[in-house]
């Protein structure tokens, strides 16, 4: 098991809902990183974060809010969803931002938007 | 900029076989590579990284990968398969960005261990 947990594990939401999703890093790392993860697709960055201060964001919909209160807990807020955001949305934290060290990966919320 | 390819979709073969994962890399500059393993309902885990050392570079689970600049390759083997060995592998190279060195993930190669 890592040192990367997320929450929930699965989550079936309409268009119309809010939902957040959690990420916390058990790790003592300064960097967190929001993927998405499609069918068929190779893996998207979605948004960074440095000690809690976002450094990149790619171009991601506003329909995604990231929140990083600090440096253990990551959080992406969800709202009026489309289906094709149903993926698998994965969390990972590394000692310093996109250093060559490795960045470990928590085990992912499927998320389907009905 | 940076990109890799992983040549197929993907493997299968019989246990106690050895496994050939293919990866082919672009980049600009000497990079950094990975092999990342996904088990089904998983988040990834880190297999190896090659960062400039010696170029053959041993992971975990018996998992090697030797980094060939002249054929700008970094393809992952190992010697006998597993049926824990299944899984969808992804090869990825480092990026240079404006705060540092951003991951740039291939498509993935599902791998199919037969008994």
């Amino acid at each position: 098991e890592t040192g990367v947990t997320q929450t929930p594990r699965h989550l079936v939401m309409g268009m119309t809902n809010k939902k957040s999703l959690k990420c916390e890093q058990h790790l003592g790392h300064n960097a967190m990183y929001w993927y998405k993860q499609s069918a068929k697709k190779p893996l998207e960055l979605m948004f960074v974060y440095s000690l809690e201060e976002r450094v990149e964001n790619n171009s991601v919909p506003s329909r995604f809010s990231p929140e990083c209160p600090n440096s253990s807990h990551l959080f992406l807020h969800l709202h009026t969803l489309q289906p094709e955001d149903s993926a698998l949305y994965l969390c990972a934290s590394s000692q310093e931002v996109f250093g060559i060290e490795t960045q470990y990966f928590g085990p992912g919320t499927r998320l389907l938007v009905l | 900029a940076q990109s890799v390819t992983q040549l197929d979709s993907h493997v299968s073969v019989s246990e106690g076989t050895p496994v050939l994962l293919r990866c082919n890399y672009s980049s600009s500059y000497s990079p950094s590579l990975f092999w990342y393993v996904q088990h089904p309902n998983k988040g990834l885990q880190l297999l190896l990284k090659y960062t400039s050392a010696a170029t053959l570079v041993k992971g975990i689970n018996g998992f090697e990968a030797e980094f060939k600049k002249s054929e700008t390759s970094f393809h992952l083997t190992k010697p006998s398969a597993h049926m824990s060995d299944a899984a969808e592998y992804f090869c990825v190279v480092s990026g240079i960005m404006e705060y540092g060195n951003k991951l740039v993930f291939g498509a993935g190669t599902i791998l199919r261990v037969k008994s």
